[in-house]
């Protein structure tokens, strides 16, 4: 049962920032914010992931809200190549809780 | 780093047939996953390692899947027999340790005719 809520699709355009939206209103204390991407017919790629600190890397940027009900990744600049499937995912660093739960994730379309 | 292997990519057999699929992960990562993706269920997990020992099987569908590890560096899904509704992309992951970031393999279709 994911715990994160995510709306079904967006778009973008090529060059221009995507700013993808998670609801995690009850995310405990404990538990990471992990963002993977599934461009078609291949696995699920790690994206990046935090606690409650800003998080950037070469690929993408997570903002997560001061009470860590929600959060945005952001892909600065966006290529045909983003465009996939992005699952947002709460998940605890101890016990049963560290799996890993995919919900339905949210399409990103990146239009020339 | 080559990343997490498996095999076949692509398999096709028929119902009632025994499968094995394979599965290689990055080497120095301690635990395994094997997940499943239909359209119907999304993605979900059958089973994960730890240090070769299974932890959670807890998502294998039925006594017809079992899934081993022999070694660090090997694991099998096998499949007796199989049905036209395992027909799926089967996915494999590995990671440092269970609860750190897991990275997959490019998963095998599965299809049961």
């Amino acid at each position: 049962d994911a715990k994160t809520t995510q709306p079904p699709s967006m778009d973008c355009a090529e060059g221009r920032a995507a700013n993808l939206p998670c609801n995690h209103s009850t995310i405990s204390g404990n538990e990471y914010v992990y963002w993977y991407r599934q461009i078609h017919s291949q696995g699920p790629q790690y994206i990046i992931h935090g606690l409650k600190n800003n998080e950037t890397n070469e690929m993408a940027s997570l903002i997560i809200t001061e009470d860590r009900k929600s959060s945005t990744l952001i892909l600065p600049h966006a290529t045909l190549r983003d465009t996939a499937v992005y699952y947002c995912i709460v998940r605890s660093n101890t016990g049963a809780n560290s799996k890993l739960t995919f919900g339905k994730g949210i399409t990103l379309s990146v239009r020339p | 780093d080559a990343g997490v292997i498996q095999s076949p990519r692509h398999e096709v057999t028929e119902m009632g047939q025994e499968v094995t699929l394979r599965c290689k992960p990055i080497s120095g990562h301690n635990s395994l996953f094997w997940y499943r993706q239909t359209m119907m269920r999304g993605l979900e997990l059958l089973i994960y390692f730890n240090n070769n020992v299974p932890i959670d099987d807890s998502g294998m569908p039925e006594d017809r899947f079992s899934a081993k590890m022999p070694n660090a560096s090997f694991s099998t899904l096998k499949i007796q027999p199989s049905e036209p509704r395992d027909s799926a992309v089967y996915f494999c992951a590995s990671s440092l340790d269970h609860t750190d970031t897991q990275y997959f393999g490019p998963g095998t279709r599965l299809t049961v005719l």
